[in-house]
């Protein structure tokens, strides 16, 4: 079935260091890629989103490609910040199903000073 | 706040008794999904509303469960006889343009 495979974590960085992900997926068709983004005590958000083969998406300093010959779609920063202390889900979406997000298992980030 | 809001936050009860969440999706969105997030996991499908037709339901959703969008406003899901396997975050979301609004979650915990 359609799934979502992450790195495990926590992944723990210092300040300003590069940051990468990994996500790779399983899905039948054409799915849109997502990043979000959990907070401590608040609620998912999108980050970002490619929604064709070779489409970058990014936002807030963090890109990802999404890579159909890999069916990859890694997460990077070139330099964090405390604050993107977070938990970060990789998900898909298929064409045609009602924009159904399935989710990777989360990866834990923690940037210290 | 115009985001999705969820009630309660946060819900302790004993095996057996039933519990319910209800969620406000933000005011125009048509579409409301549920998820359950166990820790350490991410966010699994549950059941999927457009205006109050209740159109798609993951096998995790047993007959114990049971979700409703009278009005096509405002979601309730219901669990009855509830189990210490249900203990999850239950997550509402709400969607426009493709992209889904998360609520903050009601934390359930079952003893």
């Amino acid at each position: 079935g359609d799934s979502v495979t992450q790195m495990e974590g926590p992944v723990t960085l210092s300040e300003e260091a590069f940051l990468t992900i990994n996500c790779t997926y399983t899905a039948t068709g054409y799915p849109s890629l997502f990043w979000y983004v959990q907070y401590p005590g608040e609620g998912l958000q999108l980050l970002l989103k490619a929604t064709k083969a070779d489409d970058k998406g990014s936002n807030k300093g963090f890109e990802a490609t999404y890579r159909k010959e890999t069916t990859s779609f890694h997460l990077e920063k070139g330099s964090v910040q405390v604050s993107d202390s977070a938990v970060y889900f990789c998900a898909l979406t298929l064409s045609g199903g009602y924009n159904k997000l399935i989710f990777g298992a989360g990866t834990r980030l923690a940037v210290h000073p | 706040d115009t985001g999705v809001s969820q009630d309660p936050r946060h819900k302790i009860t004993k095996r057996g008794q039933n519990v319910t969440f209800r969620c406000d999706p933000i005011s125009e969105h048509n579409r409301l999904y549920w998820y359950r997030q166990t820790l350490g996991q991410g966010p699994e499908f549950l059941t999927y509303f457009q205006n109050e037709a209740q159109l798609e339901k993951s096998r995790l959703l047993s007959d114990r469960f049971s979700a409703e969008r009278p009005k096509g406003s405002f979601s309730t899901l219901e669990i009855q006889r509830t189990e210490q396997g249900d203990s999850a975050m239950y997550l509402c979301a709400s969607i426009r343009e493709g992209e889904l609004f998360f609520g903050e979650g009601s934390r359930l915990t079952v003893l």
